[in-house]
Order: structure tokens, then C-alpha cells, then sequence
């Protein structure tokens, strides 16, 4: 159980395109989501929360403008790179708490590896 | 300042050595603390967890942790390395703030 799913797993766009990466929950609802950005060899750097029904919490640093999170339902969020350039390159997971469990462990999506050229 | 502290960047032992991976953290509020493994290209996966309850905590493929609030550590330990065992391996905490921070991560090489 508890299953995250994340696509696409890579993406390949050039500068200037705008890229959506989804975050679906398959088997649980979660009401929150976080996204984290991966740099090679790098720990993982929360960018933000992602709250159904309401404004992502985004984390200092980290541009609402440019990393556009919706979470529209309990088991799907989507983070869109918007006007890509070749410095957001980088390693995007996705993660997911079960509902009403805030100790609990965080699921994670595969990734998805962004390529911008 | 609260924060996560993952000593040794790299880690590398022989097949059948016992591995010891550190994490310390530093926090007001007692936290929730948590192993993670990366393989590449891949998300996270749950080694461990601790979050209230017993200090020495059991998780899958054979490795454990144990809770020192008076050293402020979570260290992962497993008696003999696998050679599947190489991957990444992030500590992470929540401060009771409903987020997860992470270690910098350690890079386990298991040699034959």
C-alpha cells in the first residue's frame, strides 16, 4: 500500500517551454504533498507543501512564479516548471503522507529527471 | 538552530562488515526521525522509523537504528553488508513541523 506515482520520470524541453509533472497517491488520499528538487550527488531540498484546496506553502528561496504547484484533488498534485531554463535541470521528486498522519512516514514518487537544452 | 547532520559523505566497506551510518540532529522539540534509501535514479524508500516508543528500532533488509536523545543521534546500523546494500542513504527529521528535512546523505560502497 501507499503507492506514489510520478510522471513522466524524464523530461527533455527546451529553454523557454514550460513543463507539468503530476504526483498522483493510487491507493490512499492525501491531503498534503511535498515536492523536493534533487541536484547530482546532492540531499534533498523541500521547495514546497502542497495542500488540496488551497495555496501551495512554498519554502524560502523558491520561486512561486516559476514552480507552479496545484493540488486539485486528495491524490493528485502537479508541479509545473514554467519558462524552463537550463539551471532548473535537476532531479524532482514528489512525496505524500497518509491522511490524517502527520508523523507518519512520507511515500515517495520514482522522480522525474528535468532536462532543459 | 534545528538541523540534520549526516557524518561521512562516503561510506565503504567490505561484503559481510558491519555498517554504521551517522546521523545527529540538533532540536528543541523532541523529533520523529527516519532512514531512507536511494537507489539511482529512483525516489526514496523507507528503511526505518522512529517515532515514539522503543529507542532501538528494526527495519527492512536487515538494518536498525537506535534512538539517543542524550547523544541527539539516530545511527543506522547493519551487522554485515550486502553487496546490494550500495546506495544513498539519507537520515531525515521532522520537527513536529509536518515537514521532513534531510541529511545530506551518504554514499554507501559495499566491495567484495
Amino acid at each position: 500500500g501507499a503507492v506514489v506515482s510520478q510522471h513522466p520520470s524524464w523530461v527533455i524541453c527546451k529553454s523557454g517551454t514550460s513543463v507539468k509533472i503530476e504526483c498522483r497517491s493510487l491507493d490512499f488520499q492525501a491531503t498534503t504533498m511535498f515536492w523536493y528538487r534533487q541536484f547530482p550527488k546532492q540531499s534533498l531540498m523541500l521547495m514546497a507543501t502542497s495542500n488540496e484546496g488551497s495555496k501551495a506553502t512554498y519554502e524560502q528561496g523558491v520561486e512561486k512564479d516559476k514552480f507552479l504547484i496545484n493540488h486539485a484533488s486528495l491524490t493528485l498534485s502537479t508541479l509545473t516548471v514554467t519558462s524552463a531554463h537550463p539551471e532548473d535541470s535537476s532531479f524532482y521528486i514528489c512525496s505524500a503522507r497518509l491522511e490524517g498522519r502527520y508523523n507518519s512516514p512520507l511515500h515517495f514518487g520514482n522522480g522525474t529527471r528535468l532536462t532543459v537544452t | 538552530a534545528q538541523s540534520v547532520t549526516q557524518l561521512g559523505s562516503h561510506v565503504s566497506v567490505s561484503e559481510g562488515a558491519l555498517v554504521l551510518l551517522r546521523c545527529n540532529y540538533s532540536s528543541s522539540v523532541p523529533p520523529y526521525l527516519f532512514w531512507y534509501v536511494q537507489y539511482p535514479n529512483q525516489g526514496l524508500q523507507l528503511l526505518l522509523k522512529y517515532t515514539t516508543g522503543a529507542t532501538l528500532v528494526k527495519g527492512i533488509n536487515g538494518f536498525e537504528a537506535e534512538f539517543k536523545k542524550s547523544e541527539t543521534s539516530f545511527h543506522l546500523t547493519k551487522p554485515s553488508a550486502h553487496m546490494s546494500d550500495a546506495a544513498e542513504y539519507f537520515c531525515a527529521v521532522d520537527f513536529r513541523a509536518d515537514k521532513l528535512i534531510f541529511g545530506t546523505g551518504t554514499r554507501l560502497q559495499v566491495f567484495p
